[in-house]
């Protein structure tokens, strides 16, 4: 059973659409981690969460925790093709566990 | 922010010989170092977690005999694919985090290993 669930798994937008990565799971996390990973290359922390409820904002990118710490989602507005890469949840629960990835492709 | 750092960044090598791959942590003193192995378009799968000082914790399906770990200082912690064959070519990645398990991991650039 995969700890972490996102969804979708492959996501092809035109450049301008907003977009939505969800990462769910039934345990409860302490904090939880957003990456995105460009090919050949290692995964680049975007953001933590860590309270229930979390609201943050990077520029075009919104991450959300959920209020009992079990899902985080991730909002992409007016994607643009620097934005394609693999995205991917992590969370510390004693070790590292990742979700699956979004592999995001936003054409021009 | 934390700077991890991976060495080499390529390497081929001919089936049967053994290769070791660096991580370091540049600015910071990592507690704990993950390395994880990733194929093409997939996640990143971890194969053990390493604390200086002691021997590695290798998840299920994973050969330590095949994977040595070796954590010897907080800034170091080296893998090595021995009697490596074509079928551990892979994408092969480092992460160090310092502190507790609420502490992010930050990663290094990865290392493609390519055996022939």
């Amino acid at each position: 059973t995969q700890l972490l669930e996102q969804s979708p798994q492959f996501l092809s937008i035109q450049e301008g659409e907003n977009l939505t990565v969800y990462c769910n799971s039934s345990s409860v996390f302490s904090s939880l981690q957003w990456y995105r990973q460009e090919p050949g290359e290692g995964p680049v922390l975007l953001v933590t969460v860590v309270t229930g409820g979390e609201v943050k904002k990077l520029k075009r990118l919104t991450f959300q925790f959920g209020d009992a710490r079990k899902d985080s989602s991730l909002h992409i507005t007016a994607a643009q093709p620097g934005d394609t890469g693999l995205y991917l949840c992590a969370a510390n629960a004693g070790k590292s566990t990742f979700g699956d990835g979004t592999t995001l492709t936003v054409k021009p | 922010g934390a700077v991890v750092s991976q060495h080499p960044s390529r390497v081929i090598c001919k089936s049967g010989t053994s290769v070791k791959i660096e991580c370091r942590s540049l600015d910071f003193q990592a507690t704990t170092m993950f390395w994880y192995r990733q194929f093409p378009k997939q996640s990143l799968m971890l194969m053990a977690t390493s604390n200086e000082g002691s021997k590695a914790t290798y998840e299920q399906g994973v050969e330590k005999d095949k994977f040595l770990i070796n954590h010897a200082s907080l800034t170091l912690s080296t893998l090595t694919v021995t009697s490596a064959h074509p079928e551990d070519s892979s994408f092969y990645i480092c992460s160090a985090r310092y502190g507790t398990a609420k502490e992010t991991q930050y990663f290094g650039p990865g290392t493609r290993l390519l055996v022939l």
